[in-house]
């Protein structure tokens, strides 16, 4: 069982290219939640959704797409990726209050 | 603007020492307050939480102490280990209804206990 997963765990791109992040919960977490970790700004919030077909935005929602048709899955796409956009990217579920996270994707934008 | 405020960014420590890093909110609708635990290259884990029912819990060589008044949080590790090097994230949020699922994140402290 394996939890939560994020793929691809490295990815590397270049500027104006389309990406799409993977995030698959085995669990039946209504929350699921991308963050955006840099180094000195901590985890940011880029959006979230409350469940399948729900979603909101985060802190710094720009530049960014996401979409829930199905509960397990929740993909986060970079329309035209941008070397700001490279980060350490989190893929997490929320059950009530505590939040797991994925392992991760690490993308560079070049 | 920055609601949950933590401190200090880094801290080391020696082996058997004492850990301590402080949050401080601002919201006081905030009702739950967590740890969380990142080790290098793996996603943040949650390591302890409080309620503001309470002014400390503990558990293992872990505490929190908070302080509603003061509208200040603050985890100690007690003996701290080289195994306890990490960075830790303060956290706080308004509950689990609707959207206060969100946390509202500190900024983190990198922690390095040496041997």
């Amino acid at each position: 069982d394996a939890g939560i997963t994020q793929s691809p765990r490295y990815k590397i791109t270049e500027t104006g290219r389309q990406v799409t992040l993977m995030c698959h919960q085995t669990w039946s977490h209504s929350y699921m939640f991308w963050y955006r970790q840099d180094l000195g700004h901590g985890l940011r919030l880029i959006y979230y959704s409350a469940a399948a077909d729900i979603t909101d935005k985060g802190e710094v929602p720009d530049g960014y797409v996401v979409s829930r048709s199905k509960t397990e899955n929740f993909p986060l796409t970079l329309e035209s990726a941008t070397r700001s956009q490279t980060s350490v990217y989190f893929c997490a579920t929320s059950d009530y209050n505590e939040q797991f996270f994925g392992p991760g994707t690490r993308l560079t934008v070049l | 603007q920055q609601q949950v405020k933590q401190s200090p960014q880094s801290l080391i420590v020696q082996k058997g020492g004492i850990s301590i890093i402080n949050c401080a909110y601002e919201n006081t609708a905030f009702d739950y307050f967590p740890w969380y635990q990142q080790f290098p290259g793996k996603g943040p884990a949650l390591l302890i939480a409080i309620r503001p029912d309470v002014s400390e819990k503990k558990e293992g060589r872990f505490t929190i102490s908070f302080n509603k008044s003061a509208k200040q949080f603050s985890l100690h590790i007690m003996d701290s280990q080289p195994g306890d090097s990490a960075t830790y994230f303060c956290a706080a949020s308004r509950g689990s209804a609707g959207n206060n699922r969100k946390l509202i994140w500190g900024l983190g402290t990198s922690l390095a206990v040496n041997p």
